[in-house]
């Protein structure tokens, strides 16, 4: 079965960086879009980022753009999301979830548990 | 990317309907069929209910429609059951990112 793993949370101070991670497993990762979403406390969900099945197409919410990067290593079957320059209004629960299609498809259908981000100093 | 509008919060009896709203743009909701709704259980990991505007994904009860005209799109819950009540999400494509709805509280009384 699909499965996805984030890792890679904590408490980080603000303007400081964070690397969060997403193990896929259950489907072959190299054929499918992969996106981030996050959940601020007491809040909605968030479009972060996504990335194609290659890599050469993505794209970013205006909140995070120029600051957060997002990649894959299809070799490891990982989903990667770099965070720089991190702001308070950043802390949130992010959810590695995979896209229906090779480059974005029109929905997301698996999602993991999700990994908590916290900045504060 | 401005979040898609949905109300905060509906609410309905066992056995009875409700139906949530998502009111978007020409460049989201109204320019594409690309829209999906996601029911979530706080704690757990959202799940697709719907996609493509009216998809029901395998294991989604008949009980759970989806419907769009023009600018906004809408969630039917038929026949409420207390296991429904969650929030619910909607998502559409904007040409070149993704946006979500503010999300709705769902009580089943």
């Amino acid at each position: 079965q699909v499965q996805l793993v984030e890792s890679g949370g904590g408490v980080v101070q603000p303007g400081r960086s964070q690397r969060l991670s997403c193990a896929a497993s259950g489907f072959t990762f190299s054929n499918c879009a992969m996106h981030w979403v996050r959940q601020a406390p007491g809040k909605g969900l968030e479009w972060v980022a996504v990335m194609s099945y290659h890599g050469s197409s993505k794209g970013y919410a205006d909140s995070v753009q120029g600051r957060f990067t997002i990649s894959r290593d299809n070799s490891k079957n990982t989903l990667y999301l770099q965070m720089n320059s991190l702001r308070p209004e950043d802390t949130a629960v992010y959810f590695c979830v995979r896209g229906s299609g090779a480059n974005y498809g029109t929905h997301l259908d698996y999602w993991g548990q999700g990994t908590l981000v916290t900045v504060s100093s | 990317q401005s979040a898609l509008t949905q109300p905060r919060s509906v609410s309905g009896s066992p056995g009875q309907s409700v139906t949530i709203s998502c009111t978007g743009t020409s460049s989201d909701v109204g320019g594409y069929n690309y829209v999906s709704w996601y029911q979530h259980h706080p704690g757990k990991a959202p799940k697709l209910m719907i996609y493509d505007v009216s998809q029901r994904p395998s294991g989604v009860p008949d009980r759970f429609s989806g419907s769009k005209s023009g600018n906004a799109a809408s969630l039917t819950i038929s026949g409420l059951q207390a296991e429904d009540e969650a929030d619910y999400y909607c998502f559409s494509w904007a040409g070149s990112s993704w946006v979500f709805g503010g999300g709705t509280k769902l009580t089943v009384l």
